[in-house]
């Protein structure tokens, strides 16, 4: 079955300190990877997705297909990085597009 | 350019009653979808389309019923509300192929 799982609820970090969100995936093919990001009483938005090889407010997604996994990092985290973080896939047949669990992320100053 | 257009923002049901939550999306996307958000669950898949006339089942259909007349607009009808049915829904829009989703601001629902 096409999943994608967040295995950490809530991670919470020191200003400056490095981040790693943690995202899984189990699909047949290639699906096409995102990180979607909830700040507090905003819309969903999306922050990035492995189509594009982009670095969003320092942000970067790496796939490693191995392991199956696109985990989010950012070398320095701020304050207003807090907020919630959803990984998300596609499948190539039909265009579903699945969420993990949502992780999500402190800053403490 | 609205966007996605969710309707209402808040809502209370009592056990049994029937309603319908509407969406909108006036960027001609052809994917839309609608999501519930619980603690913990994070946002799984009720029901979405991939274009007029054609819908499909999500991760969690049961007590949820949609259509999809036309490309613009995409209700989520609940024929008997439940309890568990009490939580945040969010209807998105897409174009297909790895393009980025757009959210409406979602409809908080409580049924008691």
């Amino acid at each position: 079955a096409q999943r994608v799982t967040q295995p950490e609820k809530l991670l919470s970090v020191f200003k400056g300190a490095p981040v790693e969100l943690k995202c899984n995936y189990s699909y047949s093919g290639s699906p096409e990877l995102f990180w979607y990001v909830q700040y507090s009483r905003q819309r969903l938005q999306l922050l990035l997705r492995h189509i594009s090889r982009e670095s969003i407010k320092g942000f970067t997604a790496d796939l490693n297909k191995g392991e199956t996994s696109f985990h989010l990092k950012k070398p320095f985290a701020q304050e207003e990085d807090s907020a919630m973080y959803y990984c998300a896939a596609e499948g190539n047949q039909g265009g579903k597009l699945i969420f993990g669990q949502g992780t999500e992320l402190s800053v403490k100053p | 350019n609205a966007g996605v257009t969710q309707t209402p923002k808040f809502q209370v049901l009592k056990t049994g009653q029937s309603m319908t939550l509407q969406c909108a999306q006036d960027m001609n996307h052809e994917y839309m979808s609608w999501y519930r958000q619980d603690p913990g669950m994070g946002l799984r898949l009720i029901h979405y389309s991939v274009g007029a006339g054609i819908t499909d089942q999500g991760e969690v259909p049961n007590g949820y019923n949609v259509s999809r007349s036309t490309t613009e607009d995409f209700p989520l009808r609940l024929l008997s509300a439940a309890p568990s049915q009490t939580s945040v829904y969010f209807c998105a829009s897409r174009l297909l192929g790895g393009a980025e989703a757009f959210f409406g601001q979602g409809t908080r629902l409580t049924v008691v």
